[in-house]
């Protein structure tokens, strides 16, 4: 059974940095994309990049090329996104999805979402 | 970047009756290579992560309710509920995912 649970809550300060794991199990598809997607409150959906668990390469949107940076531990099968500088407009629930077998780069399966929050 | 608009924002159905979200992309999704179009649909009821529904524009993902169903090709495309149930209250969105960025569309506000 595939899951993706993410790491808790985190509040941080004007200026700091976040980094929020995403821990996958039961996938048997070394390739599908696990991408990032973030949710203001209140807001649509915003995605912000994948890596390709398979080779380690990796897609940002323009606005998170500076900002933003995925990786990949293969021996835990645990994805993380960090966010730099972060400002209160990053304030936002970041939600990780993985592909499927059947389509590699859709968001098939979702974690529960991990609640940033940007407060001086 | 690929924009994706939705249509309409907001949609009140009675109990029973159809649905129909339109999603238009500003560029074709269609790739000729295998003839897929890269759209998706997804679901997302409140305190709730997003649940895809339909893959490549018209296959309906694994458990989703054959009520359901997408269509369109190319630029257009819609998803339909054929009868809708009290529990597809939900915002849905639409998701392009043949070029990055992957972009969504603003979403769509389905009631009773």
């Amino acid at each position: 059974q595939v899951q993706l649970v993410q790491s808790g809550a985190e509040v941080r300060k004007p200026g700091a940095s976040v980094k929020v794991s995403c821990k996958t199990s039961g996938y048997t598809c070394n390739g599908c994309f696990l991408n990032w997607v973030r949710q203001a409150p209140g807001q649509g959906l915003e995605w912000m990049g994948y890596i390709n668990p398979n080779t380690g390469g990796t897609q940002y949107a323009q606005k998170f090329q500076r900002s933003v940076s995925m990786t990949w531990d293969t021996t835990i099968t645990t994805a993380y996104m960090e966010v730099t500088s972060l400002t209160s407009d990053d304030t936002a629930l970041y939600y990780c999805a993985r592909g499927s077998s059947n389509c590699w780069e859709c968001a098939a399966s979702w974690g529960q979402g991990t609640l940033v929050t940007v407060s001086s | 970047d690929i924009v994706v608009t939705q249509s309409p924002d907001s949609l009140a159905v009675s109990l029973g009756e159809r649905a129909t979200i339109n999603c238009k992309s500003s560029q074709s999704v269609l790739r000729s290579a295998n003839n897929k179009n890269y759209l998706g649909w997804y679901q997302q009821k409140p305190g709730q992560p997003p649940k895809l529904l339909i893959y490549w524009a018209s296959t309906r993902e694994s458990g989703v309710p054959d009520r359901f169903s997408g269509s369109g090709s190319g630029t257009d495309f819609t998803l339909t509920i054929s009868s809708l149930q009290a529990e597809d209250v939900a915002v849905y969105y639409c998701q392009q995912y043949h070029a990055t960025p992957h972009t969504f569309g603003r979403g769509t506000k389905l009631e009773i």
